[in-house]
């Protein structure tokens, strides 16, 4: 079975620091494009980060620029965002989701929710 | 504020065809493949129009999608109650500022 699955949210202070981990099973990770998606509580998706296959290309939107570091390691069939610097506005269920490059987000993890709050 | 424009909610009875619209710009859907994900509540999302108007596996044909100019719908015909979710259209953006991935507010529908 194709799956993705997200761990490493929680409660943390606003400063703090967060990583979050994506597996991905059933298929030949190191084949596919990769990102994560929030969404905060009620609210719509955000894009938040984007990885080549090969972890040559990388792309933030601007509310993480900075902040955030996606990562992966092929050999390992894992996803990473390390989250730095978190602030109350990044709150969210954080999903991972496979890019099959032009034909879309097709697989997504069940997410994992980060709370940032003191 | 959304880069990509949908309408907040829609509404339809069972049978019924309904129309979800999302408008962008040139640097989103005037030049990018457009993408449709139904949410159900405390679920992830799911792809379900994927290059303008392609369905992924699985998807009824009930479900699809268009696109025309820096505009996109999509279209749910043979309303069910299942269909009761939110929708999201979304698109890549070549903003100045480097690649990035946009979505719409989305619509949130109900079956009446």
């Amino acid at each position: 079975e194709v799956q993705l699955v997200e761990s490493g949210g929680g409660l943390v202070q606003p400063g703090g620091s967060l990583r979050l981990s994506c597996a991905g099973s059933g298929f030949t990770f190191r084949s596919y494009e990769m990102n994560w998606v929030r969404q905060a509580p009620g609210k719509g998706l955000e894009w938040v980060s984007y990885i080549s296959s090969s972890a040559g290309m990388i792309y933030y939107a601007d509310s993480v620029k900075g902040r955030f570091t996606i990562s992966r390691d092929n050999a390992k069939n894992s996803l990473y965002l390390q989250m730095n610097s978190l602030r109350a506005e990044d709150t969210a269920v954080y999903y991972c989701a496979r890019d099959d490059s032009s034909d879309g987000f097709d697989i997504w993890g069940q997410g994992t929710m980060v709370t940032v709050s003191s | 504020q959304s880069v990509l424009t949908q309408p907040p909610s829609a509404s339809g009875t069972p049978g019924q065809r309904v129309t979800i619209s999302c408008s962008g710009s040139s640097s989103n859907i005037g030049s990018n493949y457009v993408y449709w994900y139904q949410q159900f509540p405390g679920t992830a999302p799911k792809l379900l129009s994927y290059k303008n108007n392609q369905r992924p596996s699985g998807v009824p044909d009930r479900f699809s999608g268009s696109k025309s100019g820096t505009s996109a719908s999509l279209a749910i015909s043979g309303l069910r109650s299942e269909d009761e979710a939110d929708y999201y259209c979304a698109a890549w953006d070549d903003s100045l500022s480097g690649p990035s991935f946009v979505f719409g507010g989305g619509t949130k529908l109900t079956v009446v």
